[in-house]
């Protein structure tokens, strides 16, 4: 199992350009999320997908368009790059549903994130 | 809302001393409670997890962590530290909710291990 792959690592872009960082599991979970991590700012949540064919809004999300492919895929989008957008991306996925029947098994697998450049 | 503060955002430590990672939370909802370490240039690996009973948790790489609720906080020790341990560690809590769950980090704080 490769667990929660992304791609590109690195990505330098001029403000303006466009670009989609795509992630992928191998786990068979149903929910994917997209988190950006800032200096002293932990991780916030840009958006997510509880379910294949549903997304969300997170705490972060101007500027950011997601698709949620299929199952295994869930790729984040940025129409037209700011320098505020420099950050590291990271993509997580869940075995958890919708809904809060049970908690055990909401541990997110977190992938090795995509360190973005925009100048 | 849901909030989450590390109230130290980097703790120096020698090797073989103890450490503990200070996390204080905010929720008006019952509360499920994780700590993540993230080593240079990787992802965050869950350390351990708080859904319910035991107020000590262990975890692996020989955490543990207490959940107080009387004083809303989840800190994260280590008798123990090796130089290994050097990483960023992230206390977090999950939102239930219908339309998905969500995490909610802390600022992060990270730990220098030396020798």
């Amino acid at each position: 199992n490769a667990g929660v792959t992304q791609t590109p690592k690195f990505q330098v872009l001029k403000t303006g350009q466009s670009m989609t960082l795509q992630c992928a599991q191998d786990m068979n979970h149903n929910s994917m999320y997209w988190y950006r991590q800032d200096p002293g700012m932990g991780l916030r949540l840009i958006y997510y997908s509880a379910s294949e064919g549903t997304t969300d809004k997170g705490e972060v999300p101007n500027g950011y368009n997601v698709s949620r492919l299929n199952k295994r895929e869930f790729s984040l989008r940025l129409e037209s790059a700011a320098p505020s957008q420099t950050s590291v991306y990271f993509c997580a996925s869940s075995d958890k549903l919708a809904g809060g029947l049970s908690v055990s098994t909401d541990t997110q697998y977190f992938g090795p994130g995509t360190r973005l450049t925009v100048l | 809302a849901q909030s989450v503060t590390q109230l130290d955002s980097q703790v120096p430590v020698f090797e073989e001393a103890p450490v503990e990672l200070r996390c204080n939370y905010s929720s008006s909802v019952s509360v499920y409670l994780f700590w993540y370490v993230q080593y240079p240039n990787q992802g965050l690996q869950l350390l351990l997890k708080y859904l319910s009973g035991s107020t000590l948790v262990k975890g692996i790489n020989g955490f543990e962590a207490e959940f107080n609720k009387s004083q809303t906080s989840f800190h994260l020790r280590k008798p123990s530290v090796h130089i290994s341990d050097t990483a960023e560690y992230f206390c977090a809590v999950l939102l239930i909710k219908a339309a998905g769950n969500k995490l909610t980090f802390g600022g992060g704080t990270r730990v220098l291990v030396k020798p």
